[in-house]
């Protein structure tokens, strides 16, 4: 059974980047069957779709947010990463990642359990 | 970009009710939607997949139907464990998802 973990610093200075990991279990970040991506909730509000990545490191961003993002694979760790650049308090969220089915229609499934991020001096 | 709008944002109903919740796309997006369920300080959950797909371990009240631009989530007889918010999510472009704003669903 696939399993995701979140991690990384939950408190992040203004102008500062981000970075946040997720952690892969019970599956190979390496499968065909599976993107891998990172969605984002600030407290009170809906989800954004920030990105998403194959293993192959293929990237596919969120317009509104591609020019600050950056997401890689870590195939040896069965990792994969976040990075959002120069943030404002209004990228304080709960960060999640998840697996996106490939085989046609792209669902999320499953999630890991989300980390709070506060963009604060 | 595809915009996704939800309605009703909010509704009150009792366990029992019948409830529906509709998604609409601003252009066809054929089957390709989803829908989930997020409980306070919970990951969401999926719950339907193209549209109409019950994922497996989902109970059977919970459906889904529509295509093109028009969407919805059916409850058939809500239940306490039901009261949560629902999100749809757009896959038709390829790798650019975008969420609905959700409908929260509260006890009368």
């Amino acid at each position: 059974q696939l399993q995701l973990q979140e991690s990384g610093p939950g408190l992040v200075k203004p102008s500062e980047t981000l970075s946040l990991t997720c952690t892969v279990s019970g599956g190979s970040i390496s499968s065909s069957s599976y993107y891998w991506g990172w969605i984002r909730q600030p407290p009170g509000k809906g989800l954004e779709w920030i990105g998403s990545i194959y293993y192959s490191g293929s990237t596919y961003y969120n317009p509104s947010l591609k020019s600050r993002v950056t997401i890689s694979v870590d195939t040896s760790k069965n990792q994969f990463s976040l990075k959002l650049s120069s943030v404002t308090a209004a990228d304080t969220a709960v960060y999640y990642c998840a697996s996106i089915a490939v085989a046609g229609y792209n669902w999320f499934d499953p999630w890991g359990q989300g980390t709070l991020v506060t963009v604060s001096s | 970009d595809i915009q996704m709008t939800q309605s009703p944002s909010s509704l009150s109903a009792s366990v029992g009710d019948r409830v529906t919740i509709t998604c609409r796309a601003s252009q066809s997006i054929s089957s390709y939607l989803n829908w989930y369920q997020q409980k306070p300080g919970k990951a969401p959950k999926l719950l339907i997949y193209a549209a109409s797909s019950l994922q497996s371990g989902v109970p059977s009240r919970f459906s889904g139907s529509g295509s093109g631009t028009d969407f919805t989530l059916t409850i058939s007889s809500l239940q306490p464990e039901d009261f949560a918010t629902y999100y749809c999510q757009q896959s038709y472009s390829t790798l650019l998802f975008t969420f609905g704003p959700g409908t929260k669903v509260d006890i009368k």
